[in-house]
């Protein structure tokens, strides 16, 4: 079973629609993040959460939400979607103990809004 | 801020040659740098990292050297195959985040 999982993993929605990304990490990382990744742009991250109780905004917070249920569950919400959300959102953990901390990407969700 | 640069053109490699990719960096110099792999439709996979302090990782065919004079990185692929064909990322470490290059387009021709 894959570390990082993601879903749904496609989705297509209607502008002001409300909607909600899920992930799952079995690496037992504390740190998780969401980035929005589109065409010809790095990964931006909207926001990441270091344990259940520190959730902090990344650079494009704007128009999303975001709950860290469980150590292991980290949920990306998009309160009224709109067109230019429509990018792929990847789900990452990081283990935060060193400098080797790379970070573990889930699959990924296509997000499309009409 | 700190800005990352790679380059946004794919770069086309013949079979068997060696493929290089830079990444570029333009303000403090990371304590270590990493780069990713990035399939079409898939999340990024980690490849190497590399400390400030080391000037040259190696692992199996892949290469990756870190000048902080130049403030740039390279990363090379010897022996190239078509199954080396993917997106290579680089990223550095900020504050709280991983910093992200957009990326560049590896095609290994047959």
């Amino acid at each position: 079973d894959a570390d990082v999982t993601q879903t749904p993993r496609n989705r297509i929605t209607k502008t002001g629609k409300r909607i909600m990304l899920e992930c799952s990490q079995t690496k037992g990382h504390d740190r998780m993040y969401w980035y929005r990744q589109d065409p010809g742009l790095g990964l931006r991250l909207i926001y990441y959460s270091f344990d259940v109780k520190d959730i902090n905004k990344g650079e494009i917070s704007d128009g999303y939400s975001v709950s860290r249920q469980a150590q292991a569950k980290f949920s990306l919400s998009l309160e009224s979607a709109i067109p230019n959300q429509t990018a792929l959102y990847f789900c990452a953990t990081r283990s935060g103990t060193g400098v080797r901390d790379t970070q573990y990407f889930g699959p990924g969700t296509r997000l499309t809004v009409l | 801020s700190q800005k990352i640069e790679q380059n946004s053109e794919a770069l086309n490699i013949q079979e068997g040659k060696t493929a290089t990719l830079t990444c570029n960096y333009t303000n403090y110099s990371p304590a270590y740098l990493q780069w990713y792999r990035q399939d079409p439709g898939r999340g990024p996979v980690f490849l190497l990292l590399i400390r400030e302090n080391e000037k040259e990782k190696r692992k199996e065919r892949l290469k990756v050297t870190f000048d902080t004079t130049l403030k740039q990185s390279l990363f090379h692929i010897t022996a190239s195959q078509p199954a080396d064909s993917a997106t290579y990322l680089c990223a550095l470490d900020g504050d709280y985040q991983l910093i992200w290059g957009a990326g560049t387009k590896l095609i290994i021709k047959p």
